[in-house]
């Protein structure tokens, strides 16, 4: 069965700065993987997703994600972080049946 | 353009009551997901279901928890004699039933938001 890991339950940055949110993943086959965020009492809001192609997906509000077969990550990042970016943010693995699995989530705190 | 419209928003239920969850789909689709969110956690999957069919719904407590999708109207969740622990947000998400179409990520609604008491 697929699985999908998130280490950090909080991930803490400084307005400006790089932002990096670690996703680790197990499945069998190939991947397809996404990134999720989550305001709070809202919904999930799709950001990207790898399905084939380049290792470096870009997708909304200036977040890219890095795919790494051999370490079989997607990390979720940002080259400046924005207040606005507060949010829990969802890593999930796509599963034979088109469902997504998801993993715990990380609580990202943008510092102003 | 609606998205994912669900509801009620928010629900109040005692302990022993039914709550019916209710989740119209994107415009074109027809596949339905239903995912439930306790507090501090994540999303776990509950139930896939295409119209009048239920496609796995190997997340689904064995007891109480059903769903359906009728050929007309919306995906229903219901939860019969909820209990305290049944407390969550539940998600229900959609896609498109054309694979060509199907970009594979699913479409969210803002939840249904269940307090039993």
């Amino acid at each position: 069965a697929q699985s999908v890991a998130q280490p950090e339950d909080q991930v803490n940055v400084a307005e400006g700065n790089p932002l990096t949110v670690k996703c680790t993943y197990s499945v069998s086959g190939n991947p397809y993987l996404f990134w999720y965020v989550q305001y709070p009492n809202r919904g999930l809001q799709f950001l990207l997703k790898y399905i084939t192609g380049d290792n470096l997906v870009k997708g909304s509000y200036g977040f890219e994600a890095e795919f790494n077969k051999s370490q079989t990550s997607f990390h979720l990042k940002k080259p400046s972080a924005l207040v606005s970016d507060s949010a829990l943010y969802f890593c999930a693995v796509r599963g034979p049946r088109r469902q997504l699995t998801f993993g715990s989530g990380t609580q990202l705190t943008v510092l102003p | 353009n609606a998205g994912v419209m669900q509801n009620p928003r928010h629900l109040v239920r005692r302990r022993g009551q039914e709550a019916r969850l209710r989740c119209s789909p994107m415009k074109g689709h027809s596949h339905v997901y239903w995912y439930r969110q306790l507090p501090e956690e994540g999303l776990k999957f509950m139930v896939y279901l295409q119209k009048e069919n239920i496609i796995d719904e190997s997340g689904m407590p064995k007891e109480r928890f059903s769903a359906e999708f009728p050929k007309e109207g919306p995906s229903i969740l219901r939860i019969q004699q909820v209990v305290r622990g049944d407390s969550a947000a539940y998600f229900c998400a959609s896609s498109p039933e054309a694979v060509q179409k199907n970009t594979g990520e699913l479409f969210f609604g803002e939840g249904s938001r269940l307090t039993v008491l």
